[in-house]
């Protein structure tokens, strides 16, 4: 089955800079890959998402790359802001019924 | 917007009770998965509906069943209980089976004791 892994487990920047957290995921039929942001309690929330005839996806200050050969997928934060400090998920479609296999989490801090 | 329903918000059971956990998804979604998160854990998968219909089985013990009723909502029955069962409980739906976005509901808190 889908096996998703994350790096790195914790991420701490200046608020301004960049963040960039990585996945790989190991089963090639795999077609749908999110990235969540979750705040402590709260629900998974989806902040951008990309399908696999797209190599890079881009929403105001997010973006995600894919890159199916090497079988990884990377969260690009620009400009972040105290306010994006939470834990990020990425997931990957497993078995063939859309169920979602989720990494291990990184948990972002942006310091002010 | 309408967003997924999810009930009780909060249970608290002891060791060897059952609890049941209710979903209401968005309406007109015909697909709903539950997902088990413990504490700073990522969720895992235990079950999926689409149609009413089973559609895929995660990491849901023996202990648990769930079904989808005519007007699309889900329960989650939980025998048994263990302390280890304790977690955050989300459902989330979406509109068809493959590749498309899951909306996630607020999630149950449940404990046992």
């Amino acid at each position: 089955g889908e096996n998703v892994e994350q790096h790195p487990s914790t991420l701490s920047v200046q608020e301004g800079d960049s963040a960039v957290i990585k996945c790989t995921y190991s089963d090639s039929a795999s077609n749908y890959f999110p990235w969540y942001k979750q705040e402590l309690g709260k629900r998974p929330q989806l902040i951008i998402d990309i399908r696999s005839n797209v190599g890079e996806k881009k929403d105001q200050r997010i973006a995600v790359t894919l890159n199916k050969t090497a079988k990884h997928f990377s969260l690009h934060i620009t400009e972040t802001q105290p306010e994006d400090s939470a834990v990020y998920f990425c997931a990957a479609t497993g078995g063939s019924q859309g169920n979602l296999i989720f990494g291990k989490g990184t948990k972002l801090s942006v310091k002010p | 917007a309408a967003g997924v329903i999810q009930s009780p918000r909060h249970l608290i059971k002891e060791k060897r009770e059952t609890a049941t956990l209710k979903c209401y998804p968005i309406p007109r979604h015909d697909t709903v998965y539950w997902y088990q998160q413990g504490p700073g854990q990522d969720p895992q998968f235990l079950i999926s509906f689409y149609e009413k219909m089973q559609s895929d089985k995660g990491s849901i013990p023996d202990r648990f069943s769930a079904q989808q009723f005519s007007d699309y909502h889900s329960e989650l029955n939980m025998s048994s209980l263990e302390l280890g069962d304790s977690a955050l409980y989300f459902c989330a739906s979406s509109l068809g089976l493959i590749d498309n976005e899951q909306f996630f509901g607020p999630g149950t808190r449940l404990t046992v004791l």
